[in-house]
């Protein structure tokens, strides 16, 4: 069965620090998605990317960078110079192609960023 | 265009009670996944539907059930209410299953079982 662990519950960071989010997973399939969410106080989770076991790419989308390492099963989490509105839960999620939108998600890490 | 919406947004009820949740997937999305999400935790896949078929199912007991309506809405129901079902239910929806589409949720029915 397929697993997804964020090891850390917690991070505290004042503002204009980066911040590393860790996800580890583990799974048979060769091929899956995975996907990070934002969980604001609002409760409502918000899609931040989705990426194919096949694509190894890091990727950057403004603030927000990812780190994919297969060989660790890693995909890893960094938001650069942080602000206080990036304080949330954020979830790593997995989800295997035979599967198809049924998201194994880790346990979340909350980050919290002062002023 | 609007996002995925659910009803109620919040919820008491008592134990041995049944509860029905509803939710509107974005337009154009077919498929239709529901969530559990108990305080403090991830969340926990319970249902999908797709072209109003179930195409799977979590680790829940069989008191939840759940359909999927010719307008790919969907319903959620739970019976004989436990304390342990107070959770936040969320709903989410994807265009379809094949390419393992980002799914988009809705803010969620927070259950409280008394």
């Amino acid at each position: 069965a397929q697993k997804v662990t964020q090891a850390q519950t917690e991070i505290s960071v004042v503002e204009k620090e980066d911040v590393t989010l860790d996800c580890v997973y583990e799974t048979r399939d060769t091929t899956y998605y995975l996907f990070w969410y934002k969980q604001p106080p609002s409760g409502e989770l918000v899609f931040l990317i989705r990426r194919n076991s096949f694509d190894e790419q890091n990727e950057i989308s403004g603030r927000y960078s990812w780190n994919f390492q297969k060989s660790t099963s890693s995909f890893n989490f960094t938001i650069t110079a942080s602000q206080v509105v990036d304080s949330a839960v954020y979830f790593c999620a997995l989800d295997l192609k035979a599967a198809g939108n049924k998201l194994t998600f880790g346990g979340g890490t909350r980050v919290l960023v002062k002023p | 265009d609007a996002g995925v919406t659910q009803s109620p947004t919040h919820l008491i009820k008592t134990r041995g009670q049944h509860v029905t949740l509803r939710c509107s997937p974005i337009s154009g999305h077919k498929s239709v996944s529901w969530y559990q999400q108990v305080l403090g935790q991830g969340p926990q896949f319970i249902f999908q539907y797709y072209e109003k078929e179930e195409r799977g199912r979590g680790n829940f007991p069989d008191r939840f059930s759940a359909r999927q309506f010719p307008n790919y809405s969907s319903e959620l129901n739970v019976n004989a209410l436990l304390l342990g079902d107070s959770a936040l239910y969320l709903c989410a929806s994807s265009l379809e299953v094949l390419q393992n589409y980002e799914q988009y949720f809705g803010p969620g029915t927070r259950l409280t079982v008394t």
